[in-house]
């Protein structure tokens, strides 16, 4: 399974873009990226998946350099609500397993 | 779409008693489901993976006797945890994956408290 390493917690103010940047070095082919936001006492909500390249939604963006041993999830313009934490993980394609790292605790400030 | 409803969300119980907590994907059929159980201040960890029509496959680490998982439908798959005592006393949360290259999509956790 493949190890994904984030930095522990970041501090970011409302109205700012929080980049995120997640290690995932040994990464197989057919693994798929994915972020995960979770509150408090919340399960993990989807954010994004990707392959390669660049993928947008309406929430964030997520950049995938072509080695793929990382990945940077970048939330723009983030509000006092976007405090929580996030979670990097790689994930097989048509496996079964995810394994949650320690995330990324994000605090946006007024 | 892609919604997964748990129930309950918040149990308290007494030591030794069953508690069982059910898992359901309301607009997708899901031929697998996961269990996790997230301590305070900590990541998920995976418990076992619920496939429909079989038995589930658990973590090491993790008594299958303690914990048993049902899944009767593809839509529903249940967890209980049997005899529970307060170590036992965590947030457990499920996840169900609809087919093909897809994320898994979570429930909102259910807050089990054994005195």
């Amino acid at each position: 399974l493949a190890k994904t390493t984030q930095p522990i917690s970041m501090d970011s103010y409302e109205g700012q873009e929080v980049n995120i940047t997640c290690s995932h070095n040994n990464i197989a082919t057919n693994d798929y990226i994915t972020w995960y936001q979770q509150f408090p006492s919340q399960g993990p909500r989807f954010i994004i998946q990707g392959y390669k390249t660049k993928v947008t939604n309406e929430v964030a963006s997520l950049f995938i350099p072509a080695d793929r041993k990382s990945s940077t999830l970048s939330l723009p313009r983030v509000s006092l609500s976007d405090t929580a934490v996030y979670y990097c993980l790689v994930d097989k394609a048509a496996g079964n397993k995810l394994t949650f790292g320690g995330g990324t605790r994000v605090l946006v400030k007024p | 779409g892609a919604v997964v409803s748990q129930h309950p969300s918040w149990v308290i119980c007494k030591s030794g008693t069953s508690v069982k907590i059910e898992c359901r994907s309301l607009d997708f059929q899901a031929t697998t489901m996961f269990w996790y159980r997230q301590f305070p201040k900590q990541s998920l960890m995976l418990m076992a993976t619920s496939n429909e029509g079989s038995k589930a496959t658990y973590e090491q680490g993790v008594e299958k006797d303690k914990f048993l998982i049902n899944h009767a439908s593809l839509t529903l798959s249940t967890l209980t945890v049997t005899s529970a005592h307060p170590e036992d006393s965590s947030f457990y949360i499920c996840s169900a994956r609809m087919p093909g290259d897809q994320p898994q999509h979570f429930g909102d956790g259910t807050r089990l408290s054994i005195l």
